[in-house]
């Protein structure tokens, strides 16, 4: 149990283009999914915690007019890279909490690998 | 604020010898810890973790964990590498008050045949 996908694995963009990246509890409900960007070798970066049908939450230095968040539905939230540039170049995780469960786990997707040209 | 610190962003171990990944946190709350393994280019998979109950914890493929408030650490062992767990290791300490995770910077390991 507990499986999150995401959806691509891999896209590779033209600069200016905006990139939607999809993550998805497969089988359960997800009130709480949260968007992790990874540097090569390096931690992953908390950028946003995504509550369903409310407006996601931003960590500091994060741009959220580039980084949208949509969190329409209890098993899916969205992240959309806006005017992607090569910086933005990256891999994102996305992780999913189960609401009724008390110890704060978080699920991880496999990641989407994103390259901007 | 909460904290996490993983000593040896590098471990090498020959196959067969006891694999030990440094772990210390900081939070004025007790915490609840996770140890994730990461491999190449693909999500993590939870370890396991500790929630308040017993302080020595067994998680997936011969890994156990052990809490120890005095030291405010959790140390990932293993009595015997396998060359498959060969992968990066992340331990990390939920923010209090909070869901979000506080990760620390991640321990390679390396399996030596």
């Amino acid at each position: 149990g507990a499986v999150v996908s995401q959806h691509p694995s891999r896209v590779i963009c033209k600069s200016g283009t905006s990139v939607k990246i999809e993550c998805r509890s497969l089988d359960f409900q997800a009130t709480t999914m949260f968007w992790y960007r990874q540097f090569p070798k390096k931690s992953l970066m908390l950028m946003a915690t995504s509550n369903e049908g409310s407006k996601a939450t931003y960590e500091q230095g994060v741009e959220k007019d580039k980084f949208l968040i949509n969190h329409a539905s209890l098993t899916l939230s969205t992240l959309t890279v806006t005017s992607a540039h090569p910086e933005d170049s990256s891999f994102y995780i996305c992780s999913a909490r189960p609401p009724a469960r008390s110890e704060e786990t978080q699920y991880f997707g496999p990641g989407t690998r994103l390259l901007v040209l | 604020a909460q904290s996490v610190t993983q000593l040896g962003s590098h471990v090498s171990v020959s196959e067969g010898a006891l694999v030990l990944l440094r772990c210390n946190y900081s939070s004025s709350v007790p915490p609840y810890l996770f140890w994730y393994v990461q491999y190449p280019n693909q999500g993590l998979q939870l370890l396991l973790k500790y929630t308040s109950a017993a302080t020595l914890v067994k998680g997936i493929n011969g890994f156990e964990a052990e809490f120890k408030k005095s030291e405010t650490s959790f140390h990932l062992t293993k009595p015997s590498a396998h060359m498959s767990d060969a992968a990066e290791y992340f331990c990390a300490v939920t923010e209090g008050g909070t869901y979000k995770y506080i990760f620390g910077t991640g321990t390679r390991l390396k399996v030596l045949a």
